[in-house]
């Protein structure tokens, strides 16, 4: 158990559908990341957010939107759903933003989303 | 462009040693990192590297060079547990972006 939490553990939902994923980061950990990973495309990471501000932002597209709360738990709002948004999402988390504090991440167990 | 080579699959046998390989292109470099990641699970950190050298870790190792835009992990005294996929990525120093390779899955055989 890595310590971070993601809820809801499966979604089944349909296109052109809004769904919102939800991210409990390891007590003290202060940035979260957002990464989805499909078959056909790997892990592919998606933004960061460091105490509450954006960090760092990767292949995210226009219709994916995240943000950190003041408790620092993230959430990752997926909108406009297509068949293709169909995959597994990951909240990582660490204690810091530099060097081993930053690397050393902690994935969660992950949402499994379906689109149908 | 952003791009990390690793090879799609190994095999080794319980007790040996494995070296994967990474190599990789990317827009500036601010450290690489490898993760394993059983079948269904998510991924787990193994190591960090930012400067040339070998960092070594119980069991697991990894080496760095930047200059040929390479590194590898060593896996030594295989157990069947090991049997995973490992994911070399890189963070370039611009978007703070984390780049993954496609994974290395390796199969250790009794």
């Amino acid at each position: 158990d890595s310590g971070v939490t993601q809820t809801p553990k499966h979604l089944i939902t349909a296109t052109g559908q809004r769904v919102t994923l939800r991210c409990s980061p390891r007590s003290g950990d202060l940035s979260v990341y957002w990464y989805q990973q499909s078959l056909d495309q790997g892990l592919q990471f998606l933004i960061q957010y460091y105490n509450g501000e954006e960090r760092a932002k990767g292949n995210i597209l226009e219709r994916f939107s995240a943000q950190q709360f003041p408790d620092l738990h993230s959430e990752l709002n997926l909108s406009s759903l297509e068949l293709g948004d169909s995959a597994l999402y990951f909240c990582a988390s660490s204690l810091g933003t530099s060097g081993r504090a930053l690397h050393e991440q902690y994935f969660g167990p992950g949402t499994r989303l379906t689109v149908t | 462009g952003q791009n990390i080579d690793q090879p799609t699959e190994m095999t080794a046998t319980e007790g040996a040693i494995v070296q994967i390989n990474c190599t990789y292109q990317t827009s500036g470099f601010n450290g690489l990192f490898w993760y394993q990641q059983h079948a269904g699970e998510a991924p787990t950190f193994l190591s960090y590297n930012v400067l040339d050298g070998l960092e070594e870790k119980g069991r697991f190792s990894s080496f760095l060079s930047r200059s040929k835009g390479y590194s590898y992990l060593l896996l030594k005294e295989l157990q069947m547990k090991d049997s995973a996929s490992y994911l070399c990525a890189v963070r370039d120093n611009y978007g703070q972006n984390f780049v993954f390779g496609p994974g290395t899955r390796l199969s250790v055989l009794p």
